[in-house]
């Protein structure tokens, strides 16, 4: 079973402030990192799929950039707003599982403070 | 849009009790999971189907089982109901083609007591 850690556990930041996260999981046998945002209430929703080592990928004020040789991909909200407040999870997938199962990690709870 | 809809949003039940949580997915996807999330811990998935009437023991399957008789639908079954099991319980389903995304339904908060 893969071992993926997400860090901070829990983040408060500022309305305009520009905040970023972490996601670690194995290197080795890697296929797949994606990262879903979970509002309350909601079902969670995809943001992005990264495969390739150095990808960087963007969605409107949200970027996420991957590190496959050292197992870690950083999530940037640029300028947070309230309605970022959310949990990220990111989940990554191996080699052996790639068409079964995701290993999510524990997740960052994100409050945006107007 | 894909659409994965789960039966309850809250359910109680009592211990001992049997219970039966549903999930159906409009998508035509092959490959549905049911995962249990519990605070500090990641999403851990306790089975998942990759085709009708398939199914395959995930990471925490001991006092759950499973039905799949249609592609639709992927039922969880807590044969009694105890109160570890109190838990937020998600359903997804899978596009295996492409970027293999998953597709969460609402939750289901379920309190056993």
């Amino acid at each position: 079973i893969l071992n993926v850690e997400q860090s901070p556990q829990s983040l408060h930041v500022q309305e305009g402030d520009s905040t970023n996260f972490t996601c670690s999981f194995p290197s080795s046998n890697f296929y797949a990192l994606h990262w879903y945002r979970w509002e309350t209430a909601k079902s969670p929703e995809a943001l992005f799929v990264m495969t390739l080592n150095g990808d960087e990928k963007k969605k409107g004020r949200i970027s996420a950039t991957l590190n496959t040789k050292e197992g870690y991909s950083y999530l940037y909200i640029k300028g947070s707003q309230p309605e970022d407040s959310a949990t990220y999870l990111c989940a990554s997938v191996d080699r052996d599982n790639y068409g079964q199962n995701f290993v999510f990690g524990p997740g960052t709870r994100l409050s945006v403070l107007p | 849009d894909v659409k994965v809809t789960q039966s309850s949003r809250y359910l109680v039940k009592r211990t001992g009790e049997k219970v039966f949580l549903e999930c159906v997915q409009d998508m035509d996807h092959e490959n549905m999971f049911w995962y249990r999330q519990d605070p500090g811990l990641g999403l851990r998935l306790i089975y998942f189907s990759y085709d009708v009437k398939m199914k395959e023991k995930g990471d925490i399957p001991e006092g759950y089982s499973v039905s799949r008789e249609k592609k639709e639908r992927f039922s969880l079954i807590l044969e009694s109901a105890s109160t570890n099991q109190t838990s937020m319980y998600l359903c997804a389903s899978r596009d295996v083609t492409g970027s293999h995304e998953q597709y969460f339904g609402p939750g289901t908060r379920l309190t056993v007591t």
